[in-house]
């Protein structure tokens, strides 16, 4: 069964870089993934595809302080230079034939 | 692009609601709409998927028989509608354009309906 996996919460300070994980189910480690950003009160945004090899592709007006990765089963979201705004829930998304998936999502404080 | 939902909406349980979710700024027809629930306080869950130019429709297991989606492409519209709502259907609903291509990214986001189901 496809399932993606996130921590629930994170931490770090203003100016400083922080790492996401997204870890999928045994079996789908070279899947495609998406993540979202959801700020406080708003709608989910998208901000990248992220493959299994690490190419990434973000969504327009992304700004490049946001970068993904990937290494097995994991993938990455790496946001540099934290500002105060990065403080939000991250959400990855994936999908196989005609199923979609979200992971629970990761709350990001911004110290 | 721009995905634009209707208003806010109260109800009754057993009550029936249609919301709608319009876009405009590309070929809408050639564009998957999907619709997501974020009950309150918690994370996003995938409902289903539409194709409006034949309607073609995927729903979640978590989903199916529950919900209804349906598209008017003549006015560039889709639909999700409930028969019989109950309290726990009280959530936001986004609709979101998945990507061109072979994936299922959604790239688009709409503003969020928040559907409130009390007696």
């Amino acid at each position: 069964q496809l399932v993606v996996t996130q921590s629930p919460s994170a931490s770090a300070s203003l100016g400083a870089s922080v790492r996401l994980t997204c870890t999928l189910s045994s079996g789908h480690d070279y899947y495609t993934i998406a993540w979202h950003q959801q700020q406080p009160g708003k709608g989910p945004r998208y901000l990248m595809k992220l493959n299994g090899d690490g190419s990434h592709y973000r969504g327009d007006g992304i700004p490049d302080r946001f970068s993904g990765s990937s290494s097995g089963a994991e993938r990455y979201l790496t946001i540099s230079s934290l500002q105060s705004e990065d403080e939000a829930d991250y959400y990855c998304q994936t999908w196989d034939t005609a199923i979609v998936v979200f992971g629970g999502g990761t709350k990001l404080t911004v110290l | 692009v721009r995905l634009e939902q209707s208003g806010a909406e109260v109800r009754k349980p057993g009550e029936s609601l249609k919301i709608s979710c319009k876009g405009s700024g590309y070929s809408f027809n050639m564009y998957w709409i999907a619709w997501v629930r974020q009950l309150p306080g918690k994370g996003l869950e995938w409902m289903g998927i539409i194709y409006p130019d034949d309607s073609d429709t995927r729903y979640s297991p978590s989903f199916r028989g529950q919900v209804t989606l349906s598209a008017d492409k003549s006015i560039n519209t889709v639909y999700l509608q409930w028969s019989s709502l109950k309290a726990s259907d009280t959530a936001i609903y986004y609709c979101a354009r998945r990507l061109g291509g072979y994936d299922y990214d959604f790239g688009d986001w709409g503003p969020g309906t928040l559907v409130t189901v009390s007696s």
